[in-house]
């Protein structure tokens, strides 16, 4: 149990274009996704919190007009990277939260290479 | 925010020797969790903490929720070629909402044959 799925593995597009990732519990629902950033050799970077049926909450410094989720039903959250450029590419991962009553244990899935040329 | 201090940053071992691996944040945490991430793919879960002393056990893994709630450590015993990879701490202090999670900056283990 506990398997988060992640949609594609890896992308390369142009400069300017828009690419969607989605994230999918397999197994389980999740009325809470988490999506993250990770470059080379760091630590991951929560992004933001993606909560089913209502809007996303953003960390500090993350443009939500740039990156746009959208948490539509309880085991499928999706990022859309609106007009990457090459600075966004970076490893994306998302996370879901198995289980109720105050559970932080969070799945990941296997993450998407994003490289923006 | 919130930040972990996991140490060491990297360890260089031979294969059948013992491992252990810390961090401390500077506030009480509710819950700690210890992930490991292979190259190229999303963390994967090892072991989870949710009261303060606990000892939990994962095969050759144990983990252990600090006293203070301020600190955990992961030890591996007998170390194997297929532990390499990085190791991340994680955990939420009692003013984060639910699920909210801070990370360590890793652990990189190599393990040599």
């Amino acid at each position: 149990g506990a398997v988060v799925s992640q949609h594609p593995s890896r992308v390369i597009c142009k400069s300017g274009t828009s690419v969607k990732i989605e994230c999918r519990s397999l197994d389980f629902q999740a009325t809470t996704m988490f999506w993250y950033r990770q470059f080379p050799k760091q630590s991951l970077m929560l992004m933001a919190t993606s909560n089913e049926g209502s809007k996303a909450t953003y960390e500090q410094g993350v443009e939500k007009d740039k990156f746009l989720i959208n948490h539509a039903s309880l085991t499928l959250s999706t990022l859309t990277v609106t007009s990457a450029h090459p600075e966004d590419s970076s490893f994306y991962i998302c996370s879901a939260i198995l289980g109720t009553g105050g559970s932080d244990t969070q799945y990941f899935g296997p993450g998407t290479r994003l490289t923006v040329l | 925010g919130q930040q972990l201090n996991q140490s060491p940053q990297s360890m260089f071992i031979q294969e059948g020797e013992d491992v252990s691996m810390n961090c401390t944040s500077s506030s009480i945490f509710n819950t700690w969790l210890w992930y490991k991430q292979d190259p190229g793919e999303g963390p994967v879960l090892l072991i989870a903490l949710y009261k303060a002393g606990e000892l939990t056990s994962n095969g050759r893994l144990t983990a252990q929720f600090g006293i203070t709630r301020k600190d955990s450590f992961l030890n591996i015993s007998a170390s194997i070629p297929s532990d390499v990879g990085i190791y991340f701490c994680a955990g939420r202090d009692r003013g984060s909402t639910l699920g909210r999670l801070y990370f360590g900056r890793g652990t990189q283990l190599t393990v040599w044959p």
